[in-house]
């Protein structure tokens, strides 16, 4: 089985801390993903990375860095934390040949910033 | 409009009924479909890929119309279990066979005794 692993479930932070949220993927896939869910507002995608040492923005990447050094670790970083971002942030992991690969999920990290 | 449109609900339906979702997509382009099933406080998992001649894995059917671009999920005699959150996904490939991964915002089923 596929194991996406984010080794942080959760978290509660300051307003201004620098935040470091990591996922491992055991499956050698070249995607990976950081996702945001909010109730509402469904899944939003914040970063991407098709490859080691790349990394694309998604649809939210304001306030988000991500480090790709490996293969198998994405990290999701917050420079200074906010209480807007306050939410469960989701890790994937998906192959890359073709459109149609399954995306594997982490359990989730949840930050709650104060 | 959005890339991948569903209706949020909450469907409540009794025990043993049939219950069917829809999600519509926006990209022509797009190649592949999948539903996903999130429970409360969960991450999503896989339920189902969704190809083009329909296809049905025990009490779920999945559907894709492309002329109308729309995707269903169909469930037959509902248990309590099936109670979750539902999430169509959309994939397109992108420039260098890349994919571009698109959710909706899901569906909240909830199944009553």
């Amino acid at each position: 089985d596929v194991k996406v692993t984010q080794s942080s479930r959760y978290l509660v932070k300051r307003t201004g801390e620098k935040v470091f949220l990591e996922c491992v993927q055991d499956m050698d896939h070249e995607n990976m993903f950081w996702y945001r869910q909010d109730p509402g507002l469904g899944l939003r995608l914040i970063y991407f990375s098709y490859d080691v040492k790349m990394k694309e923005k998604g649809d939210i990447p304001e306030g988000y860095s991500v480090s790709r050094e490996k293969k198998e670790r994405f990290s999701l970083i917050l420079e200074s934390a906010s209480t807007n971002q306050t939410s469960m942030y989701l890790c994937a992991s998906s192959p890359r040949t073709g459109a149609g690969n399954t995306i594997y999920f982490g359990e989730g990290s949840w930050l709650t910033v104060v | 409009r959005k890339e991948v449109e569903q209706d949020p609900g909450p469907f409540n339906v009794p025990e043993g009924a049939t219950v069917a979702f829809n999600c519509t997509y926006s990209n022509s382009a797009s190649q592949s479909f999948f539903w996903y099933r999130q429970d409360c406080r969960k991450e999503p998992k896989l339920l189902m890929s969704v190809y083009s001649s329909g296809n049905e894995d025990g009490r779920f059917t999945a559907q894709l119309n492309r002329a109308s671009q729309y995707i269903s999920l169909l469930i037959r005699d509902s248990k309590l279990s099936d109670s979750a959150t539902y999430l169509c996904v959309v994939n397109e490939r992108v420039g260098g066979g890349y994919q571009k991964v698109t959710f909706g915002i899901g569906t909240k089923l909830q199944v009553i005794p």
